[in-house]
């Protein structure tokens, strides 16, 4: 059973940081590209961060750009979104997604929450 | 980046009922392969988005031939042909021919 599961996620003051984790399992991760979306309380859904198999390539949303950093671990199966300089506008679930080609994103983790406030 | 604009943003139906959503992107999402990078979501309440047409019109696996897509280019629509009261959530329609990858409003769906 595909299966990817978030975790890392919680509550952090402005300025401050979070690494997210997400673990992959039930398909070959090591040749999948990965996406990190976000949901805002009652929001839209947003694109935050994709990386290619090997990691080396590597796209965010420009409003993340500087702050986050997606990379990834094969030998581990799993998806990291290292967020730095954090702002109460980041407060969202977080979702790991799998990218099955032309941005299909066919497998959805079910989220972990990330609270930004003093 | 590519804006991607849904209209209505909310829709009631009486179940049993038809449903249109309708997708527009700032630019063409036919990629130099041929295929055409635009795919729907539903976000069911409390739940994680999940697949249900990619490429215009093929339905994921394990969703009901009800649902249905259509379009070309820049212009995209979601159609349901009868709606139940599982199909209650938020739709969106995503571009993936280039990143950022960027999601449509959202439309919710909710049963009369």
């Amino acid at each position: 059973e595909v299966q990817l599961v978030e975790s890392g996620g919680g509550l952090v003051q402005p300025g401050g940081s979070l690494r997210l984790s997400c673990a992959a399992s039930g398909f070959a991760f090591s040749t999948t590209w990965m996406s990190w979306v976000r949901q805002a309380p009652g929001k839209a859904l947003e694109w935050v961060a994709l990386i290619n198999h090997d990691g080396g390539q590597k796209y965010y949303v420009d409003s993340m750009k500087g702050r986050f950093t997606i990379s990834r671990d094969n030998a581990k199966s799993s998806l990291y979104l290292q967020m730095n300089s954090l702002r109460a506008d980041d407060t969202a679930v977080y979702y790991c997604a799998r990218d099955s080609g032309w941005g299909r994103t066919d497998c959805w983790g079910q989220g972990t929450l990330v609270t930004v406030s003093s | 980046d590519i804006v991607m604009t849904q209209t209505p943003l909310a829709l009631s139906v009486t179940p049993g009922q038809p449903a249109s959503i309708s997708c527009k992107s700032s630019q063409s999402l036919l990629d130099t392969s041929g295929r055409t990078c635009l795919h729907w979501y539903l976000q069911k309440p409390g739940q994680a988005p999940q697949l249900l047409i990619y490429e215009v019109s093929s339905r994921f696996s394990g969703v009901p031939d009800r649902f249905s897509g259509s379009g070309s280019g820049t212009d995209f629509t979601l159609k349901i042909s009868r709606v139940g009261a599982e199909d209650v959530g938020v739709y969106y329609c995503m571009q993936g021919i280039q990143a950022p990858r960027t999601f449509g409003q959202g439309t919710k769906l909710e049963i009369k």
